[in-house]
């Protein structure tokens, strides 16, 4: 790993309730990224940040709100979580934008 | 809209028996494609990144290589722990920057002993 935590690695909530995600990077990366993989899709990009308070949406971006207060964090918080948001969550970083991405482990979210 | 179509879906192999996994992409032009590894419960692994038709790049038992439409992404003699699914993406010119990456669905690769 590219010293990339995601947390936590598996999470079930409930219809309604706000959830959120952290990535932790120690490699000082300026761009971090947060997709979502789902069956019979490529990875989709949620929101990316390019540099501390610094972000953006990506395709899928609905339902879904960041936020980086430090270089080494990145939060995806759901604000009220559906059913359609159930999907394993990987965030990414590099150093470049046009360089590869190198991404965590990703972690499985269950709305119930 | 740019768009990448891996195929197979599924591969199932036997232990030596060599072959090649296909990317094929549409893009406006393109800046890069990128090929990645995924093991079951881990996040994509980078393994090589193309910028111009005719360039190669191996690793080990593999080998990519690209076209203007499409790159291959060739493993020779393959061994039980090349099973992974194979990611790729692409990056155009007219959309700079990763937040433009596009990946396709991937081919989920089985090596039998």
């Amino acid at each position: 790993d590219a010293g990339i935590t995601q947390s936590p690695r598996h999470k079930v909530t409930e219809t309604g309730t706000p959830v959120t995600l952290r990535c932790h990077q120690t490699e000082n990366h300026r761009y971090m990224y947060w997709y979502r993989q789902d069956p019979g899709h490529g990875l989709r990009l949620i929101h990316y940040s390019y540099g501390v308070k610094d972000t953006d949406k990506g395709e899928v971006s609905d339902g879904y709100s960041v936020s980086r207060s430090k270089t080494e964090d990145f939060l995806l918080t759901l604000e009220s979580a559906t059913s359609s948001q159930t999907s394993v969550y990987f965030c990414a970083i590099t150093d470049r934008d046009n360089s590869p991405l190198h991404f965590g482990n990703g972690t499985r979210l269950t709305v119930t | 809209e740019d768009q990448v179509t891996q195929s197979p879906e599924a591969l199932r192999l036997q232990e030596g028996e060599s072959s090649s996994l296909n990317c094929s992409y549409t893009v406006s032009g393109l800046r890069g494609l990128f090929w990645y590894r995924q093991d079951p419960g881990k996040g994509p692994e980078f393994l090589f990144t193309l910028y111009s038709a005719g360039e190669e790049k191996e690793k080990e038992r593999l080998k990519a290589t690209l076209t203007k439409k499409e790159s291959f992404l060739h493993i020779t003699a393959p061994k039980p722990e090349d099973s992974a699914t194979y990611l790729c993406a692409v990056q155009a010119v007219s959309n700079f920057g990763n937040e433009k990456l596009t990946f396709g669905t991937g081919t989920r690769l089985t090596i039998i002993p």
